[in-house]
């Protein structure tokens, strides 16, 4: 189906490990966003990417790391995950064209729970 | 100070009132809001665009206020399934497509 698609939808780890989130959508965005919210914080973007290759830091980079090969994926890592990065995280897209009201569109989120 | 502020309410109306949100921001030069719509467990998803003449779609109004560095959003007739949590959203004038979320405002519709 068309749209964006986020995996898994829920995750539970323990603290130090290793986790990857995945994202994927069909249309062909050249921007692509990671965002976390939690409560009273709201979204906060912790990596985007321009196109396939190009990627720059949000406002919470700290403990996660991006890669954008191929344009319609954009996996989030997070390398030794910590209690902090307990949160839901999307996954969002946007068209390339420069116009100042272009939609991002999410993808359903994960729910991670690092113990 | 956070660059996006709202909030957080909730605000409890009933059906058929009309109720408004305020938004701040904090950075003067940029030129585009958003205001978006999140329903409990799911993602945010656009409502309107904020243009600076303002704009309506239906019961929903959204206004800019450039000397006083807000956004509103004003619902008229509220049906029960508006109920949800409105976030505002500010892209920044910078270049790319970095937008900056508020924290949302929560509003629940009571028959």
């Amino acid at each position: 189906d068309a749209g964006i698609t986020q995996s898994p939808r829920y995750k539970i780890t323990e603290t130090g490990r290793q986790v990857t989130l995945m994202c994927h959508q069909t249309w062909s965005h050249s921007y692509m966003f990671w965002y976390r919210q939690d409560l009273g914080h709201g979204l906060r973007l912790i990596y985007y990417s321009a196109a396939a290759d190009i990627t720059d830091k949000g406002e919470v980079p700290d403990g996660y790391v991006v890669s954008r090969s191929k344009t319609e994926n954009f996996p989030l890592t997070l390398e030794s995950a910590t209690r902090s990065q307990t949160s839901v995280y999307f996954c969002a897209s946007s068209e390339s064209r420069l116009a100042d009201y272009n939609e991002q569109f999410f993808g359903p989120g994960t729910r991670l729970t690092v113990l | 100070r956070k660059e996006v502020e709202q909030d957080p309410g909730p605000f409890n109306v009933p059906e058929g009132a009309t109720v408004a949100f305020n938004c701040t921001y904090s950075n003067s030069a940029s030129q585009s809001f958003f205001w978006y719509r999140q329903d409990c467990r799911k993602e945010p998803k656009l409502l309107m665009s904020v243009y600076s003449s303002g704009n309506e779609d239906g019961r929903f109004t959204a206004q800019l206020n450039r000397a006083s560095q807000y956004i509103s959003l004003l619902i008229r007739d509220s049906k029960l399934s508006d109920s949800a949590t409105y976030l505002c959203a500010e892209k920044l004038n910078t270049g790319g497509f970095k937008t900056i979320f508020g924290a949302g405002t929560r509003l629940f519709v009571k028959a």
